[in-house]
């Protein structure tokens, strides 16, 4: 079974200052890929950014960038230069092949809020 | 108008309504799913279409009923509802169902409330 791991449940940071968010991941697929999404206070997931397991460069978008370790089965969100936007729930998914149907299943959260 | 879109955006009911939510994908996608988000617990995938049919089915309690008529809408019909049930209920698309790679796409959700 695939499992994702987020072990902080909240995280302060001060505007314009870095920040990672944790992500542990398991699992037996030989070929998957990670994602992270961001939800604001108004509900919507918004998807930030992926990284493939077999890719061996750290993806990267904008502000965003994945830490992916793959033998230690990691996948940290750098955030780089926080805004006051950035303050919202932050979920770590990864995507598999569970019974032949690529299942997304999400860790539990990171509340991130950004202090001016 | 573009990506993915709910309604309506908040729903109270009683446990003995019918109520139905709808979703609508402007991205062309070949794959919908809903998931439901309770408080202090992940995202639970409840539903899988892809191409219109039914591809997962996630041990949903028979009061929820979904409806894929085509690939670009999405319905979930309540009925008998339980207090328990009471969460966000998130729509979502992706390009292909059965790709590592594809991301899903959400859209703001219903926020449902039971009484």
């Amino acid at each position: 079974a695939q499992k994702i791991t987020q072990t902080q449940p909240g995280m302060f940071v001060q505007e314009k200052e870095a920040v990672t968010l944790d992500c542990t991941y398991d699992t037996s697929d030989q070929s998957y890929g990670l994602f992270w999404y961001k939800q604001p206070s108004s509900g919507e997931m918004i998807f930030l950014i992926y990284q493939g397991s077999y890719d061996e460069q750290n993806a990267t978008e904008g502000r965003y960038s994945l830490n992916f370790q793959k033998a230690r089965k990691s996948a940290n969100l750098v955030i780089s230069a926080s805004q006051l936007g950035d303050s919202a729930m932050y979920f770590c998914a990864m995507r598999g092949l569970q019974g032949g149907s690529e299942k997304l299943v999400f860790g539990k959260g990171t509340k991130l809020t950004v202090n001016p | 108008e573009t990506g993915v879109t709910q309604t309506p955006r908040h729903l109270v009911m009683g446990m003995t309504n019918k109520k139905s939510l709808k979703c609508e994908q402007h991205l062309g996608h070949n794959a919908m799913y809903w998931y439901k988000q309770s408080a202090k617990k992940p995202l639970e995938l409840m539903f899988v279409y892809s191409l219109e049919e039914r591809v997962e089915n996630n041990s949903v309690p028979s009061r929820f009923s979904p409806e894929c008529p085509n690939s670009s809408h999405l319905f979930l019909h309540l009925h008998t509802l339980q207090p328990e049930d009471s969460a966000l209920y998130l729509c979502a698309s992706s390009q292909e169902n059965d790709r590592a790679d594809s991301p899903l796409h959400f859209g703001n959700g219903t926020r449902l409330t039971v009484t």
